[in-house]
């Protein structure tokens, strides 16, 4: 398994701000993701985070939103930019250890309020 | 893409009770994982189960990968049981999981 860290677990952001969300694996691992999951829907993926290149993103999101780093084989963040009340959502990261198994393991997400 | 359909939407039980979830997917897969959601939004790893019959505790899950579908079964249900229930996927050539539309089980004292 994995120990994933989310920071922040909760915040009430204005519309029109940013917010950078961090999330920390206790040992190396071979990949990264970002979730958000809207109130009352399902996950849907926002990128894959790779380490020391530009992030990989889904259809229907783009960097200039949602930009990512990813400096090291433990850490990544995702920043929420120029939020609107529709970003109001879960932002969960998620990791993969073994790429043979491919069995992925969430941290306990960010829960976020745009007003 | 892949289309991952779970049934039933809704089940609320009393305790004690068994239950049955059911995923569909459209596409040859290899792999699927069971997560439980619990209220507070953490996500818990079940099972990865792409195939065959695997079993922890009251909970078990079966895959047959050849008719393209997935079931969790929960024995003796416990108000702690209480949540949401997902299968993700993934299909071959694509490392990416797709998750399914959800079970949100409520077991009632």
């Amino acid at each position: 398994s994995a120990v994933i860290s989310q920071k922040p677990s909760r915040d009430i952001c204005q519309r029109g701000t940013s917010l950078t969300i961090q999330c920390q694996v206790d040992s190396q691992v071979t990949m990264m993701f970002w979730y958000r999951q809207q109130p009352g829907q399902s996950l849907t993926l926002i990128a894959t985070a790779n380490q020391g290149s530009e992030a990989t993103y889904e259809s229907g999101f783009v960097i200039d939103k949602f930009p990512i780093s990813r400096p090291n084989l433990t850490f990544s963040t995702l920043t929420v930019s120029n939020m609107s009340p529709e970003d109001s959502s879960i932002y969960l990261c998620s990791v993969v250890r073994d790429r043979n198994a491919y069995e992925q393991y969430f941290g306990p997400g960010t829960r976020l309020t745009v007003t | 893409g892949i289309q991952v359909e779970q049934s039933p939407p809704d089940l609320i039980l009393q305790e004690g009770a068994n239950s049955t979830l059911r995923c569909n997917f459209s596409d040859s897969v290899n792999n699927l994982q069971w997560f439980h959601q619990n209220p507070w939004g953490q996500l818990i790893n079940l099972f990865y189960i792409p195939s065959g019959t695997k079993q922890n505790g009251r909970l078990s899950a079966t895959t047959v990968a050849t008719e393209r579908y997935s079931l969790l079964y929960i024995s003796s249900s416990q108000t702690t049981d209480s949540g949401v229930y997902f299968c993700a996927v993934m299909n071959f050539g694509n490392e990416k999981l797709t998750f399914g539309t959800g079970t949100r089980l409520t077991i009632i004292p």
